[in-house]
This record gives C-alpha cells, sequence and structure tokens, in this order.
C-alpha cells in the first residue's frame, strides 16, 4: 500500500542527456512538491504544485521543470544534466497547508555519467 | 524568513543510551514545527510534529520533542536508543504564511553503536 510512489530508484544519464524522473500518489493531496537532496545535506525545494498551481523556487535553475498532469502524476524533468546535477530527488505530497504532514517516496537517485 | 539549526551534525550513541538531537529555529510568526527520519537510501518519514496545545509530542517509538517558545528550540530526545535508530534526522518548520514549504536544518547522522 505504498502512498507516494517515485520511478525509477535510480536513473543513469549522461552529461546533457534529458531525464525525466516521475512521482505518482495514491493520498489524493492536493500539494505535490520536488526537492533535490544531495549527500550529507538537507533536501532541498524546487518546485511544488498546489494543484494546478506551479510555485518555482527563487533559485532553481531553469534547467529544471515540472509536469503535473492530474492529481496523480508529477514529473521532473531535467534538460541538460551536468555532474552537478547527481543526487537523489524526493517527491512529497501534502494535503494544504503548513501544519499538515508532508509524505515522501523512496526517491531517485540520478547519476551523471 | 525562517531559518532551522541542528547544532549536531553526527551524534554517536551506544544502544540503550539516552540521545538527545537539538534543533533551534528563527521565526518572526508562529510556527509548526516537524522531525523527520531518514533511513540509508530512503525517503523521509514524519517522527512527530508540534502544532498547538501540549508542547511535549510524542511518536510510537519513544522518542519526544518539546516545544520551548521562549528558546526557539524543538529539541529530540529518546531514553533508550536501539540500532534501529541509526539513522539522519531532519529538523524542518513550516508556516501558514509561506504556503505549504517546509524549512530543513541541515541534518543530525545518528550512529548507534553496539
Amino acid at each position: 500500500d505504498a502512498m507516494v510512489i517515485q520511478n525509477p530508484r535510480y536513473q543513469v544519464t549522461q552529461f546533457g542527456k534529458p531525464v525525466t524522473l516521475s512521482c505518482s500518489q495514491t493520498l489524493n493531496h492536493n500539494v505535490m512538491y520536488w526537492y533535490q537532496q544531495k549527500s550529507s545535506q538537507a533536501p532541498k525545494l524546487l518546485f511544488h504544485y498546489y494543484d494546478k498551481d506551479f510555485n518555482n523556487e527563487a533559485d532553481t535553475p531553469d534547467n529544471f521543470q515540472s509536469r503535473r498532469p492530474n492529481t496523480s502524476f508529477c514529473f521532473l524533468d531535467i534538460r541538460s544534466p551536468g555532474l552537478g546535477d547527481a543526487a537523489m530527488y524526493l517527491c512529497a505530497t501534502s494535503r494544504e497547508s503548513g501544519r499538515d504532514t508532508q509524505y515522501f517516496g523512496p526517491g531517485t537517485r540520478l547519476t551523471v555519467l | 524568513a525562517q531559518s532551522v539549526t541542528q547544532l549536531d551534525s553526527q551524534v554517536p550513541v551506544f544502544e540503550e543510551a539516552p540521545v538527545e538531537l537539538r534543533c533551534n529555529y528563527s521565526s518572526s510568526v508562529s510556527v509548526y514545527l516537524f522531525w523527520y527520519v531518514q533511513y540509508p537510501n530512503q525517503g523521509l518519514q514524519l517522527l512527530l510534529k508540534y502544532l498547538s496545545g501540549s508542547t511535549l509530542v510524542e511518536s510510537i517509538n519513544g522518542f519526544e520533542a518539546e516545544f520551548n517558545k521562549s528558546q526557539t528550540s524543538f529539541h529530540l530526545r529518546k531514553p533508550s536508543v536501539h540500532i534501529s535508530d541509526t539513522a539522519e534526522y531532519f529538523c524542518a518548520v513550516s508556516v501558514e504564511a509561506a504556503g505549504n514549504k517546509l524549512t530543513f536544518g541541515g541534518g543530525t547522522r545518528v550512529l548507534v553503536k553496539p
């Protein structure tokens, strides 16, 4: 009964080759988030969707894009991955407001060769 | 803007000993406080949270945290740790005014030794 699912768990791509990471949820939550987590660091929010409204963090590079075609699915697109983009990418969901728990997926570990 | 400081990046502790992980935050508005745990190669899981009311909150696996408004702290404690508590622990804060965003501390890695 997984609630936030991320595919694939491990992704290897080449420098400059576009890659898409996917996230799905069975919780019917309004909000979906994408975080980047580098080794031994805290997760860093890239952007989030509140329903269909996209909210980008000011310091998220243009190289990172996201799509949310419906409530259940959200995608992270990295247009031209660089070596510095190698990281764990975490998807999370929450119901509504800041008081609600965020539920995280297991993450996708991205390697850039 | 909010910020969260976890004073210890690593905490080694022997099995069955107590542990305390320190967390301080700064915010000009009322906050909600969270502790998340991350096991190796996994996502984060909520351990406990403070929204309002009693300042002492407990989790089902023996952890507790106390909200101290005057000291702007939310330290996490467990009286007796197990090997399985080896993980990274993140303190986080959110506020209604900032929407749904969590601000995380840098994390504390707990290593429980037999």
